[in-house]
């Protein structure tokens, strides 16, 4: 067990809807990031957050927003949902936000079909 | 960050030793080098990190050569549970940057 939790697990839902998945780091922990993985993909970083704040942006869709609240929760948002949405999403926290603490600790992941 | 290079695949037997091999040739002196493992749909789990010391931790011990071009985990007894998908990445320390880039890694197959 990481410390990091992820909700919900599954989730399943269609194209053109809106999901909305959840992450609470570890204790203590001020920076989350949000993955992508897909079968044909690997695993592609979308975001980063530390203490509230924005911090790097990777390979992460319009039609995905995020932001980390004050109590270091993260959430995710993804609208419009398209098929190729479907892919499992892992978040993860480290210590630190780059100049220490790359040991990131990921979540069990949330499974997100578009049907 | 500095690309590694992988084999794809690899077995052993179950209480032996695993050393799953890396190269990163074109290593910077800034850059760490880390594993992570990913069991099948698992979140990735970080495993152990060094610079240019061998660093030992309750799970593994990393070998990296003295010109740092290769490195070599070491799972000392390898069990059913450590089969995965295993990642090595060079990570630059102090850079504002932190995600982590996965390449295809190597897959563990640990055999009873």
């Amino acid at each position: 067990d990481s410390g990091v939790t992820q909700t919900p697990k599954h989730l399943i839902t269609a194209t053109g809807q809106r999901v909305t998945l959840r992450c609470s780091p570890r204790s203590g922990d001020l920076s989350v990031y949000w993955y992508q993985q897909s079968l044909d993909q690997g695993l592609q970083f979308l975001i980063q957050y530390y203490n509230g704040e924005e911090r790097a942006k990777g390979n992460i869709l319009e039609r995905f927003s995020a932001q980390q609240f004050p109590d270091l929760h993260s959430e995710l948002n993804l609208s419009s949902l398209e098929l190729g949405d479907s892919a499992l999403y892992f978040c993860a926290s480290s210590v630190g936000q780059g100049g220490s603490g790359y040991e990131q600790y990921f979540g069990p992941g949330t499974r997100l079909t578009v049907t | 960050d500095a690309k590694t290079t992988q084999p794809p695949s690899m077995d052993c037997a179950e209480g032996r030793a695993a050393n799953l091999p890396c190269n990163h040739s074109t290593i910077s002196g800034n850059e760490y080098v880390y594993w992570y493992r990913q069991i099948h749909s698992q979140g990735p789990q970080y495993i152990i990190h060094g610079l240019k010391n061998n660093e030992t931790n309750e799970m593994a011990s990393l070998i990296i050569t003295e010109d740092r071009k290769s490195s070599t985990l070491i799972l000392p007894h390898a069990t059913l549970r450590d089969t995965a998908v295993y990642y090595c990445i060079a990570l630059k320390w102090g850079g504002a940057n932190s995600k982590l880039t996965f390449g295809k890694g190597i897959t563990l197959s640990v055999r009873p």
